[in-house]
Formats: structure tokens, sequence, C-alpha cells
């Protein structure tokens, strides 16, 4: 049973501060990892996809991928109001077409 | 230029009843999903296709018939509504399988009466 499993939250952060949101996976042949965010009546958009062990930043993105430690987490620097929104972070298991996606973490960035 | 656009936006309708959803994306993609969102806000796949070949078909009533006539669109059919089936329906494409990220469509809001 593949899992993934994040703190649905509210996160509550102020403006300007670094949020930090963690998502951890039971398979370990996990090999594409991917946030996604989501505002509330609206779908999923792409923030950042990782594959190898190690950070990947994309402006005030950041994700890093442990894979010994089955985590991948997104950092948000800077945040700002219009980052409150649920964080869904998605796997893709090596040889699988399914991603499995987590049940969200909401972000609540208040000024 | 939408991108992955699905209709209709919303739909209500009866219990009982039979209802289509399409989608269709412009950007070229090989892959197209459909996905149910809950109320809990759970994102969880039902089918895949890959160039009009089904390749996911997860564990789905079969009052649930998902069609492809051709790469670039993804049809959902629903037979005998039910009350449980109330939710958004995500429809999404990749640029192949295994590890593309996922394009999105706005959605498709059904609530069953």
């Amino acid at each position: 049973q593949k899992e993934v499993e994040q703190n649905s939250g509210p996160l509550s952060v102020p403006e300007g501060a670094i949020a930090s949101l963690n998502c951890t996976y039971s398979d370990r042949g996990s090999q594409s990892f991917f946030w996604y965010r989501q505002y509330s009546g609206k779908s999923p958009e792409l923030i950042m996809f990782i594959y190898s062990n190690g950070d990947k930043e994309d402006g005030r993105f950041t994700a890093q991928l442990n894979k010994a430690s089955q985590y991948v987490s997104l950092l948000i620097r800077d945040s700002q109001p219009s980052d409150s929104a649920t964080y869904l972070c998605a796997v893709i298991v090596q040889g699988s077409y399914i991603p499995t996606f987590g049940r969200g973490t909401s972000l609540i960035v208040h000024p | 230029d939408t991108a992955v656009s699905q209709t209709p936006k919303y739909l209500v309708t009866q219990m009982g009843n039979d209802k289509s959803i399409k989608c269709e994306q412009n950007l070229g993609h090989d892959t197209m999903y459909w996905y149910k969102q809950d109320s809990k806000k759970f994102l969880k796949i039902m089918f895949s296709y890959n160039n009009k070949e089904l390749i996911i078909n997860e564990t789905v009533p079969n009052r649930f018939s998902p069609k492809s006539p051709d790469k670039a669109h993804l049809n959902l059919h629903i037979n005998s509504l039910e009350l449980g089936d109330s939710a958004v329906y995500f429809c999404a494409s990749s640029a192949g399988t295994g590890n593309q990220p996922q394009h999105f469509g706005d959605g498709t809001r059904l609530s069953i009466l």
C-alpha cells in the first residue's frame, strides 16, 4: 500500500516568514516527487518537482528530498498572503504510472 | 489559451441519471487522467489514457466509463448516478507516463440531489 502523509494543518505563518511543508512516503521505490498548490475552489497547480536527493530551488520555493528518510519538503521563503492555499504532495513509484497524492497541508500566511 | 479545459464546470442532477463530462487539452500531451476529489479534498486517480489506450483503471465502479476518441480528448460517462458520486472531477494531462508532472483542468463540480 503506497501512502503519502501530510499534516493537514492549518500551518499559520506571518508574512515574510519561511513556511515549511513536509511530506513522508512509504514506498522506497518512489522516484518522482511533486508539489502542487490548490487555492480554494480551484484546480491543483504544479509548483515544483524533484527527482534527485538534495535541494532544488525555484524563486522563493525550495524542494528538499531525502530518500533515505523518505521525506520531501517544500520551503516557501518570504511568505506572502497570496501563498495561502492547500499544498499537495504527490509521489510516483518507479515503474508505475500512478501518482499518489497526500491529503494536503493548508497554509495560512497572515499579514 | 486554456491548456486543459473541462465542460461543464458545474453539474447538478438527480440520483439515477446518466451524465458525461468532457475534457480537451491543447498541450500536445500523450497522457490524460481523470481524478476525483472528495469533500475532504482527497485527490484520487480514477483512469489514465496514453495515446488513446487505457493504462490505469483504479478501483472504480463500472458505472464510470472513460472514453478517449483521440489523445487530446478524454471524456467520462457516469451511469445511474449515486449520492456518493458528488465530488469535483478533475481532468489532467502530462507529456508522458511515469515521472511527468500533470496539468489540471478547472474541474467539474458534480452535485447529486
